[in-house]
């Protein structure tokens, strides 16, 4: 049960976009629709904030965006604020019947 | 109101026997799919276990099968885990979540409970 994988860390200006990326296989994200985004801020439950690939809850904040390219989803953020540091994670359902995770990726603002 | 409160966390040594639940709110439990979802310090999330709303399908992930076993009380609108031969590595913070039957996300989180495994 290997973890999808993101970059540890990235940062951001208020007002700038950026990109997270999560790098999977042919065994799920690139041939499943379930991919879907998580963010944690600290001592608090995670939040669904983009599931299948590109959908955003009621109550997300459209600057939240997802995409894919073969086996490689992203979130975007873009006009970033300081209430957008937090740790953010994908996940995809896999072929092996399991809900994969990445390993999480800590944005600063 | 909506929510998932989880319960029974606490430190336990190596080997011992330790029952997590999750009391749901304001919904019932035979609608949906429920997951439990662990975060171990420094690491990121990793799926334990799903079982459908009538308790009929359990599955587990690859570290904690054969050593987990994932229940539900609909009655009570509860789930349980039961976490059996607790080693050092099951230390986390343990999530209960909610998702869509037949879709593979989770939707609604609790707060969460932390087992800590300490010798």
């Amino acid at each position: 049960q290997s973890a999808l994988t993101q970059p540890a860390s990235v940062s951001g200006s208020p007002g700038q976009s950026i990109t997270i990326s999560c790098n999977g296989s042919t065994s799920d994200v690139g041939v499943f629709k379930f991919v879907s985004w998580y963010q944690q801020r600290p001592d608090t439950a995670p939040k669904l904030i983009i599931f299948e690939g590109v959908e955003r809850p009621s109550g997300v904040s459209n600057r939240f965006s997802g995409s894919k390219s073969a086996n490689t989803a992203f979130l975007t953020i873009s006009g970033l604020r300081a209430e957008d540091e937090a740790d953010y994670s994908c996940s995809s359902y896999s072929l092996s019947g399991t809900l994969m995770f990445g390993g999480g990726t800590r944005l600063t603002v | 109101e909506v929510q998932l409160v989880e319960s029974g966390g606490k430190i336990g040594q190596p080997g011992e026997s330790l029952r997590l639940s999750c009391v749901a709110s304001g919904f019932s439990l035979t609608n949906y799919w429920m997951y439990w979802v662990r975060l171990a310090p420094g690491k990121g999330l990793v799926w334990v276990s799903r079982i459908t709303g009538d308790g009929e399908n359990v599955y587990y992930g690859d570290s904690v099968k054969g050593r987990f076993l994932m229940s539900i009380d609909n009655a009570k609108n509860t789930v349980y885990l039961q976490m059996n031969g607790l080693r050092h590595d099951d230390t986390s913070m343990y999530y209960c979540g909610r998702g869509q039957s037949g879709v593979y996300y989770v939707e609604l989180w609790g707060r969460g409970t932390m087992v800590a495994v300490s010798s």
